[in-house]
Parts: C-alpha cells; sequence; structure tokens
C-alpha cells in the first residue's frame, strides 16, 4: 500500500496563477484533511472531508477550494495564488474523524512556493 | 480565538539527557494526540490520550493528560538521536483539528 501520496512535491507560482494539489490514499479512509505548515505555527487546517463529495472547511479556508469526487482522491485548489499562500501543504486521512481521537495518516508534503 | 500552544518553542539536549514538551489548551479537549515529525519529512502520528489523568508510555516516551483535560506532557528518558524532530500536540475544538506550533528537539551526539 502505497499510503497517502500528494503530487506535487515542489511547485513555483507567480501571484496570480493557479493550480491544484491532488492527495489520494489507499486505504480506504472516510475522512480526508488538507493542512497547512508554516515556521513556528505547527499545522492548521485548511478543509476537510468526511465522505465522498463532501467537504467543510477548517481554521484556515480562504483562498482555497476543496472538492472530494472518489473516495481515494481530495483536490486543494487554490485559485488565484498570493505570497502569504507559500507553504508546506501535507494531506491527511484517517478511518474515522480524528477529532474523535483517531490517527491521521499524512502525505509527504507539498512546498508551494508563491513569487 | 480557542487555540492550543506548546512549549518550549526548541529544545537542544545532550544525547542521554531527559526532554520534556508541554501542550496547552484555552479548552477542555476531548482527546489529545502527539505526533514526530523528523527534519525534512511528515506528522507520524504517535498516540492518544482520551481519559482525564491518563498516562501512557512507549519504550522511552512517556505521555499524560492533565486532570482537567486543559493539559498535556511528553516526557523522553536518556534521549537518543533517533529522536530528533519536532514534537506535535493535537486536540478538537468544535469541528477543526488544532495543533500546537511544535517543540523542535535537537541532540547532541
Amino acid at each position: 500500500n502505497a499510503g497517502v501520496t500528494q503530487t506535487p512535491k515542489f511547485r513555483v507560482l507567480k501571484t496570480g496563477q493557479s493550480m491544484t494539489l491532488l492527495c489520494a490514499q489507499d486505504m480506504n479512509h472516510e475522512y480526508m484533511y488538507w493542512y497547512r505548515q508554516d515556521p513556528g505555527m505547527g499545522l492548521r487546517l485548511i478543509h476537510y472531508s468526511v465522505g465522498e463529495g463532501t467537504t467543510a472547511k477548517g481554521e484556515v479556508p480562504d483562498g482555497y477550494n476543496v472538492s472530494r469526487l472518489k473516495k481515494q482522491n481530495f483536490l486543494l485548489g487554490l485559485e488565484s495564488a498570493a505570497p502569504s499562500q507559500t507553504s508546506v501543504y501535507f494531506c491527511a486521512s484517517s478511518y474515522k474523524w480524528t477529532g474523535g481521537g483517531n490517527e491521521q495518516f499524512f502525505g509527504p508534503g507539498t512546498r508551494l512556493t508563491v513569487l | 480565538g480557542q487555540q492550543v500552544m506548546q512549549i518550549p518553542q526548541y529544545q537542544h539536549v545532550q544525547e542521554g539527557e531527559d526532554f520534556t514538551t508541554y501542550c496547552n489548551s484555552s479548552t477542555t479537549l476531548s482527546n489529545i494526540q502527539w505526533y514526530k515529525q523528523r527534519p525534512g519529512g511528515h506528522p507520524v502520528f504517535l498516540i492518544q490520550l482520551v481519559k482525564s489523568g491518563e498516562v501512557k508510555k512507549q519504550k522511552r516516551l512517556t505521555f499524560q493528560f492533565g486532570e482537567a483535560k486543559k493539559n498535556s506532557s511528553l516526557h523522553i528518558t536518556a534521549t537518543q538521536t533517533t529522536d530528533v524532530g519536532t514534537y506535535f500536540c493535537a486536540g478538537p475544538i468544535g469541528n477543526d483539528m488544532r495543533f500546537g506550533a511544535g517543540t523542535r528537539l535537537t541532540v547532541k551526539p
């Protein structure tokens, strides 16, 4: 099993450009999450999904959109990138809601730089 | 807003010394999780604590959840170079999952 995979691993964008980050998991998990990690700030939840076709906002959703068309995939979109979105993005998944104490499995991350 | 705070931000120890990181929440948590992230890596789940006053051990690691379920700690006995990394606590606040800023541990051989 590959676990949680993310593409791409690195990306450089110019301000105003758009892009989509792809997360895939092969563990048949219902729950998927997108986090951003900035120096000194830990991980912050952007959006999450409790199942195929559902999405919900996390702590820092502004400037991002997500879609969960298939159970195994969770896409994070940036419509008009801004320098403040320079960060490392992690996708994670869990069998049950992680807020209930359930382990999250993280992908390797995507390092995004917006110039 | 409600948040999870973690101290210290950095800790540098000599190999063989002990290490402790502390996590405090502004609100009562139903549970708390601990993760470890190696340099350049991704967070990896270590453990979850659910009960008030709970103590769990994993070899040299001891995890505690406070009686009021608002604080937690991770203690490593006799650190090794393999313990290097950033340790995060995380807990649910509302429908959100809040992480502490992490404690970055470096170990001098």
